[in-house]
């Protein structure tokens, strides 16, 4: 089946600093790439939805200047967050979706951000 | 307002027995419907679509209900490794993304 694979898993960076992460799509086109966050116990929220090669629509209350998405290609996608503060500790998922039928949408393994 | 609602829990069951979940929606738009697990620190994995006739997989059975909009599963005779989160997603069709409800927790007990 389809395989999301995101990069970092765990991350831990220093307040102001930046960080990347990364989600490729190892055996499909992903012609569009959502970007979610999990704070504990809460449900995913949508950050932004990604189509390649164009730019990302971020969802309300979702700074685009602070969590910078590119997706260059149909198998990347990198989500980075810039100037990050202990607030935007979290649990970021990608996932994908794209040339292939049916409506499943398929989900990186996730990476875990503490700002420290 | 709350677009995907669900019963936050924690139901606890004793293994062999079954339980149902509930989710409801307010988009009366929504096309796709999906219940996902969701284990501890780890990302959601799809268990199941629902479709408009019901449909069964071992023992999980999802319903979809348009006019009342709500969706269903059932866990006959569960295991302790059905002790998880489970999502409720509903979507708008494929690339439109998916809205989450905020997941049941499901304890298992022996």
């Amino acid at each position: 089946g389809a395989v999301v694979s995101q990069h970092p898993s765990r991350v831990i960076c220093k307040s102001g600093t930046s960080v990347k992460i990364e989600c490729r799509s190892l055996d499909f086109q992903a012609t569009t790439m959502f970007w979610y966050r999990q704070f504990p116990k809460q449900s995913l929220m949508l950050m932004a939805t990604s189509n390649e090669g164009s730019k990302a629509t971020y969802e309300q209350g979702v700074e685009k200047d602070k969590f910078l998405i590119n997706h260059a290609s149909l198998t990347l996608s990198t989500l980075t967050v810039t100037s990050a503060h202990p607030e935007d500790s979290s649990f970021y998922i990608c996932s994908a979706a794209g040339d292939y039928s049916g409506n499943t949408i398929y989900f990186g393994e996730g990476s875990w951000l503490t700002v420290v | 307002r709350k677009e995907v609602e669900q019963d936050p829990g924690p139901f606890n069951v004793p293994e062999g027995a079954t339980v149902a979940f509930n989710c409801t929606y307010s988009n009366s738009a929504s096309q796709s419907f999906f219940w996902y697990r969701q284990d501890c620190r780890k990302e959601p994995k799809l268990l199941m679509s629902v479709y408009s006739s019901g449909n069964e997989d071992g023992r999980f059975t999802a319903q979809l209900n348009r006019a009342s909009q709500y969706i269903s599963l059932l866990i006959r005779d569960s295991k302790l490794s059905d002790s998880a989160t489970y999502l409720c997603v509903v979507s708008g069709g494929g690339a439109d993304g998916l809205t989450f409800g905020k997941g049941t927790h499901l304890i298992i007990q022996p």
